[in-house]
């Protein structure tokens, strides 16, 4: 079973540019996360999908972070300005089920740093 | 607010010690558990979980974790670690009630030493 894709691994930009991560979740799940995860600390959810409509994006800072996913399967999230705090790991992670009555399967993450 | 505690957060065990992480949450209500693990390099993978049932649950490579209701604990343990347990774990929970939302602990730190 193919895991979660992300892309990229790695992304350096300046402060004030955009920037874009992709995920693509294990096939048919219907669930898909977005974290962040500073260094030091644990990942924190961002926005939660249900196929594509949004479950819970209460800690999405609204003013620079959008996240869509399309047809319920690949997800992009995007930072538009970055700040120097956004400089972080970002986790996609899927699971086959609503709910929290199953594991999640992450991917190997994005690392930004904000420059 | 629902949080995730564990308060140790970089621990040094030689080969053979036994291991004990803490995680402690705070909510009253009812909790799905996991402890997750991030080796060097990868990606975090599911350590074991607890859903209902016996409170002492185990999980892959010789870890078990004990859930007490009681003290809102769910702490992980090794009876003999290896070199290759040097790890990030990490301590989550999912509150009910909240859009299924999985809350994760800041992580702790595992270096065996030979």
């Amino acid at each position: 079973e193919a895991g979660v894709a992300q892309s990229p691994r790695y992304k350096i930009i300046e402060k004030r540019q955009s920037v874009a991560f992709w995920c693509n979740p294990i096939s048919g799940h219907a669930t898909l996360y977005w974290y962040q995860q500073i260094l030091g600390q644990g990942p924190k959810l961002l926005i939660q999908f249900q196929n594509n409509g949004v479950v819970d994006d209460s800690q999405l800072p609204k003013d620079r972070f959008s996240a869509e996913r399309l047809k319920g399967v690949d997800s992009t999230l995007k930072i538009q300005p970055a700040k120097l705090e956004d400089s972080a790991v970002y986790l996609c992670a899927s699971s086959p089920h609503r709910g929290v009555y199953t594991e999640a399967f992450f991917g190997q993450g994005t690392r930004l740093t904000v420059v | 607010a629902q949080s995730v505690s564990q308060h140790n957060h970089h621990v040094i065990l030689s080969e053979a010690a036994s291991l004990e992480l803490g995680c402690n949450y705070s909510y009253g209500g009812t909790v799905n558990l996991f402890w997750y693990v991030q080796y060097p390099g990868q990606h975090l993978q599911l350590l074991l979980k607890y859903f209902s049932g016996d409170p002492l649950v185990k999980g892959i490579k010789g870890f078990e974790a004990e859930f007490i209701k009681s003290k809102f604990s769910f702490n992980l343990r090794k009876p003999s670690v290896q070199w290759s347990d040097t790890a990030e774990y990490f301590c989550a929970v999912g509150f009910t009630g909240t859009a299924s939302k999985l809350t994760f602990g800041t992580g702790t730190r595992l270096q065996v030493t030979l």
